[in-house]
This record gives C-alpha cells, structure tokens and sequence, in this order.
C-alpha cells in the first residue's frame, strides 16, 4: 500500500527555521517527482514546491523563493522541506504529494500532513 | 502569476448532474487534474489528464475540455460527493498552480 508520512511540523517563532520531512513506502520513489502543498486553516490547496525525480529540476511558488528549499533522498525514500526565515503567513497544515510521473506536473497521491504553527 | 478560475460554491440535488468548471489561458496546451478534499481529510485525485481517471474513481466522475475551460462532471450525484473540489495545471515555468476552489453541496 503507497504511503507518504509527514513529520517535523510544530509551533515555531516567527524567523526561525524548520524542517519537514516525508517517508515514502508502497512504491518505487525514484520514479517520481514529489512536491510539497500547504492549506492554511480553513483556506484552499497552493502549491508550495516541487522536485523531479533525480532532484535535478526544483521549482517553487514565489512566495517562498529564497526561504524554502526542497530536497530527496532516493536512498532513504525521503522528500524534505527546509523551511527558513519562517513568517506567520506560511502557518499551514503542509502536505507531501507523489507526482504522476518523473516531472513535476501533477500531485496524484497524498500524504496526511504535518502544522506548522509560525507564531510568537 | 497564472491563475486557474472557478466558482467558490455550488449546489446540487441527490441524483442531478454537477457541472464544475475551471477557466485558465494556458488550459488548452496543459493538462488539467481535480481533486476532491472531504472535511479533515487529504485531497485525493479524481481525474487526470484532462479526461482520465484513477483506478478506484466512481465511473460518475468525468472530465472534459473546451477552449480554455475545463469541466468536472459528477453525473447522478451522492450525499457523500459532498466536498471541496480543485482544479490543478501548471504556468509557463512549469510550476503547479491550484484553482480557489469549488464547495460542492449536495441538498
């Protein structure tokens, strides 16, 4: 069964640094491209990053150009998130999704998520 | 920065035809998906591709394109369709963009 966990979430201060990491099992990891989607408390799904499957193409929304960035680990089945200079707007239940393919197009398996709460 | 349109909320009866749509210029040349988000739960994808859709999709759901418009169909609707619905493509530089969003409710 295709499983994608969340971990790392949590009450941060505004400025500080996080980093969320997924563990993937139930398919072949490097044969995908991965991303990372927020929601804020009662708002609509944005797309917050996306890596392919060798890592080698990265993209990101712009409001965290600069901030966050996204990483794989094929090894270990990994996807990560590194969350920088954290600002109360990026408080959000954060997902990992598995892409359709080897490109980032398209989010089609998710995972439950992980809160982040940026907050003094 | 691209943006996929659709309409915050809309309502059908048990049995009837929902028409959700989505609007975006770059919907002709790039593929469109849905997802359907229940309350407390992660989205899952109903169609892919435009068209396609996932093994273990109610055959009620479809998905269609015309022009700059893409459509999710939910042809005899159930109570349990009830639910929030996006619409995903991607921009010229190949990142994913969302729709706002469609509150589906079933009356």
């Amino acid at each position: 069964e295709m499983q994608l966990v969340e971990s790392g979430g949590g009450l941060v201060q505004p400025g500080r640094s996080l980093r969320l990491s997924c563990a993937a099992s139930g398919f072949t990891f490097d044969d995908y491209a991965m991303h990372w989607v927020r929601q804020a408390p009662g708002k609509g799904l944005e797309w917050v990053s996306g890596i392919s499957w060798n890592g080698v193409n990265v993209a990101y929304v712009d409001s965290v150009k600069g901030r966050f960035t996204i990483s794989r680990d094929n090894a270990k089945n990994s996807l990560y998130l590194q969350m920088n200079s954290l600002r109360p707007e990026d408080t959000a239940l954060y997902y990992c999704a598995k892409d359709t393919g080897l490109q980032i197009a398209a989010t089609g398996h998710w995972g439950q998520g992980t809160l982040v709460t940026v907050s003094s | 920065s691209y943006e996929l349109t659709q309409p915050p909320s809309m309502s059908a009866s048990p049995g009837q035809t929902a028409r959700i749509s989505c609007s975006g210029d770059r919907l002709p040349n790039q593929y469109a998906y849905w997802y359907q988000q229940k309350p407390g739960q992660a989205p899952v994808l109903v169609i892919y591709k435009y068209t396609e859709r996932p093994s273990g999709i109610p055959e009620r759901f479809s998905g269609s394109k015309s022009g700059t418009t893409v459509t999710l169909t939910i042809s005899g609707v159930r109570a349990e369709d009830e639910a929030d619905y996006y619409c995903q493509s991607t921009d010229r530089s190949g990142s994913v963009v969302f729709g706002g969003g469609t509150k589906l409710t079933v009356l």
